[in-house]
């Protein structure tokens, strides 16, 4: 698993950054860093692949970085409708094959 | 309009089995590996198995590996889960995903999810 903190929260315009901090077998071994943003009640939806690309018709105030053991996705012009859970994921070399973060959820103060 | 629907969840003794099915519309089902990822209640993401497009590579996570198996039928682009020897935590919305071939690690679509709950 990876870690991510529990919340993270934010005023209306505020930039802020989730971190994701996991081992050189997975967040710091490889490019295959994504991230997905889940509103109550749906699935979750791809923002972020491959560290810092974006989906066709993900809003550019997502964006995504990766130093050593860690990745960050952070939102910029933070709005209402950003409230919502938020994981990342990564290809793992170990026989996990693929792991989630804990999950971060964000409030628009 | 790309759309995965998955079906086949419900309330199951423990020991028992169900058997999950996604089915997909709006893009070239042979041209993504397809995962099934779960959800506990109130709890985070966790990944089970992956199936590539072919069916020649499977796996599965250490949790369910042995008990759950799964395939696909590309001529109805729909995949399946069968769950055997289910325990209580596996209780959890189990949700489809569909990845590119060319990069299994990140899940393009999801489906909405079905529920699995295994309670005496």
């Amino acid at each position: 698993t990876l870690t991510q903190p529990a919340s993270v929260s934010g005023s209306p315009g505020q930039s802020i950054t989730i971190s994701c901090t996991g081992t050189s077998t997975d967040v710091g071994g490889y490019n295959f860093v994504s991230w997905y943003q889940q509103n109550p009640g749906k699935a979750p939806k791809l923002i972020i692949y491959d560290v810092n690309n974006r989906p066709s018709g993900v809003s550019d105030r997502f964006s995504g970085s990766k130093s050593g053991n860690t990745a960050s996705l952070t939102i910029s012009g933070l709005r209402a409708e950003d409230e919502a859970d938020f994981y990342c994921s990564s290809w793992t070399s170990t026989s996990a094959f693929y792991v989630f973060g804990t999950g971060t959820q964000v409030t628009v103060l | 309009q790309v759309q995965l629907v998955e079906s086949g969840g419900g309330v199951v003794q423990p020991g028992g089995s169900l058997r999950l099915s996604c089915a997909t519309s709006g893009f070239a089902f042979t041209d993504y590996s397809m995962h099934w990822v779960r959800q506990a209640p109130g709890k985070g993401l966790e990944w089970v198995s992956i199936v590539s497009y072919d069916e020649s590579q499977k796996y599965y996570s250490a949790s369910v590996g042995g008990r759950f198996r799964i395939s696909r039928d590309n001529s109805k682009d729909t995949h399946y889960l069968q769950m055997n020897g289910l325990r209580p935590e596996d209780t959890a919305l189990y949700y489809c995903a569909a990845a590119r071939n060319a990069a299994w690690h990140n899940f393009d679509f999801w489906g909405q999810g079905t529920l699995v709950t295994v309670s005496s």
